[in-house]
């Protein structure tokens, strides 16, 4: 049973345009957030987290949406360089983020030129 | 889809002692495998990079001594934390490498050590 969910393996943006990456999460118990970037053959790096008592989170180019009663979030890449190009993982946890993390499956994004 | 699986999914030990984590990749195989160390609220912190058949490869400040991992076969590396001690107690996940770029990763569902 996949209590965090990225739908989308893969998506494609043109340079300068906003890319958009979902997940959706089943346990009601989480309570922390975070989105991770991983590039070919290294270790995700951290991104951007979001606590569930706020709803946004924006960091530079990186803005993270939390829908609590849809049990969805999103991260916003605005605008997207190629640089961005890479696989984003979703990760939740609870008690705060003191519990282990439990992670999506991973969305690549490639950013055309 | 790929599934990475941790064994023991959480473990109570006591100081001094020796403590060994699994990894195993279910369905595919892994070249390359990773450790992670969890922190609350903070990113995971990459301890080492275990590649089949070789030495792994181990971030600064992270002692291989202490943290040996052995990658014996495609599917299966381990974890084994030597005279734990009670600062060791964390969550500890690992990743497996897929694809043929190695574009992507599949996460282990951690293992909880406390050590008491």
């Amino acid at each position: 049973d996949q209590q965090v969910k990225q739908n989308s393996p893969s998506l494609s943006v043109q340079e300068g345009r906003i890319s958009i990456l979902n997940c959706d999460y089943t346990n009601s118990m989480f309570d922390y957030f975070l989105w991770y970037k991983k590039y070919p053959a290294e270790g995700p790096t951290f991104l951007i987290s979001i606590s569930s008592i706020k709803d946004k989170n924006e960091d530079g180019r990186f803005t993270v949406f939390l829908n609590k009663s849809a049990k969805h979030l999103s991260l916003h890449i605005v605008p997207s360089q190629p640089g961005d190009s890479a696989v984003y993982f979703c990760a939740a946890s609870a008690q705060g983020g003191s519990e282990k993390l439990v992670f999506g499956k991973g969305t690549k994004l490639t950013v055309n030129p | 889809g790929a599934v990475v699986s941790q064994h023991p999914s959480r473990v109570i030990c006591k100081s001094g002692t020796s403590v060994k984590i699994e990894c195993r990749s279910l369905d595919f195989q892994a070249t390359t495998m990773f450790w992670y160390r969890q922190f609350p609220k903070q990113s995971l912190m990459l301890m080492a990079t275990s590649n089949e058949g070789s030495k792994a490869t181990y971030e600064q400040g992270v002692e291989k001594d202490k943290f040996l991992i052995n990658h014996a076969s495609l599917t299966l590396s381990t974890l084994t934390v030597t005279s734990a001690h009670p600062e060791d107690s964390s969550f500890y996940i690992c990743s497996a490498e897929a694809g043929a770029l190695q574009e992507t990763q599949y996460f282990g569902p951690g293992t909880r050590l406390l050590v008491l």
